[in-house]
């Protein structure tokens, strides 16, 4: 396991279609965040999960935004509906946290996404 | 106010040249802090934490300064592989497993 993998690495979509992500984390992670991001800023939060549970959503993340992680191993993220504004790099990082602290997160390579 | 808010740059300086920045947040409450590089159309690679009493990892050095809810950065002999976006990274409480990011500020190093 030599990172945090990221599928596909580049999307291009109608506007209206659906999209999907994967993402795989470092196996021994127990948190998986999702983040997006857009030329000149910096990653946006989306969503979180600790193990299998979905804690923390962002209010970025509109309905027509879904994410899962069954089983607590790799997750999808899932965009419904797409609109031209979802063109981003969408990146997904994992992280260990036991107990209290923060070691930082490991980020996969991204998917970009493109929305025609 | 922004969560994170950094100076975007860019900070153009000649090789061997020192180089300076910051990050302000607005919590408070935050207590894990962190300095990513992003290189262009890559994904953010963590660089180093900042710990309490300020660290060093080779010719970076990080500092906090919990009173005025700042970390800084600074790059001493700077190479032309250190041109790059350096991304702060904060969290917004004890309890708060999730990052806030800056902007990030562009560095520039030319021979």
């Amino acid at each position: 396991d030599t990172g945090v993998s990221q599928d596909p690495r580049h999307k291009i979509t109608k506007r209206g279609q659906n999209v999907t992500f994967r993402c795989d984390p470092i196996s021994e992670h127990n948190r998986l965040y999702w983040y997006r991001q857009t030329l000149g800023q910096g990653p946006e939060f989306l969503t979180y999960f600790q193990n299998e549970a979905q804690l923390e959503k962002s209010r970025l993340l509109s309905d027509r935004f879904s994410a899962e992680r069954p089983k607590g191993s790799f997750s999808t993220l899932e965009i419904q509906r797409t609109e031209q504004g979802d063109s981003a790099m969408y990146l997904c990082a994992s992280s260990f946290s036991p107990g209290q602290g923060h070691y930082g997160y490991t980020f996969g390579s991204g998917t970009r996404l493109t929305v025609v | 106010r922004k969560e994170v808010e950094q100076d975007p740059g860019p900070f153009n300086v000649p090789e061997g040249a020192t180089v300076a920045f910051n990050c302000t947040y607005s919590n408070s409450a935050s207590q894990s802090f962190f300095w990513y590089r992003q290189d262009c159309r890559k994904e953010p690679k963590l660089l180093m934490s900042v710990y309490s009493s300020g660290n060093e990892d080779g010719r970076f050095t990080a500092q906090l300064n919990r009173a005025s809810q700042y970390i800084s950065l600074l790059i001493r002999d700077s190479k032309l592989s250190d041109s790059a976006t350096y991304l702060c990274a904060v969290n917004m409480g004890p309890n708060d497993y999730k990052l806030s990011f800056g902007a990030g500020t562009t560095v520039t190093v030319r021979a």
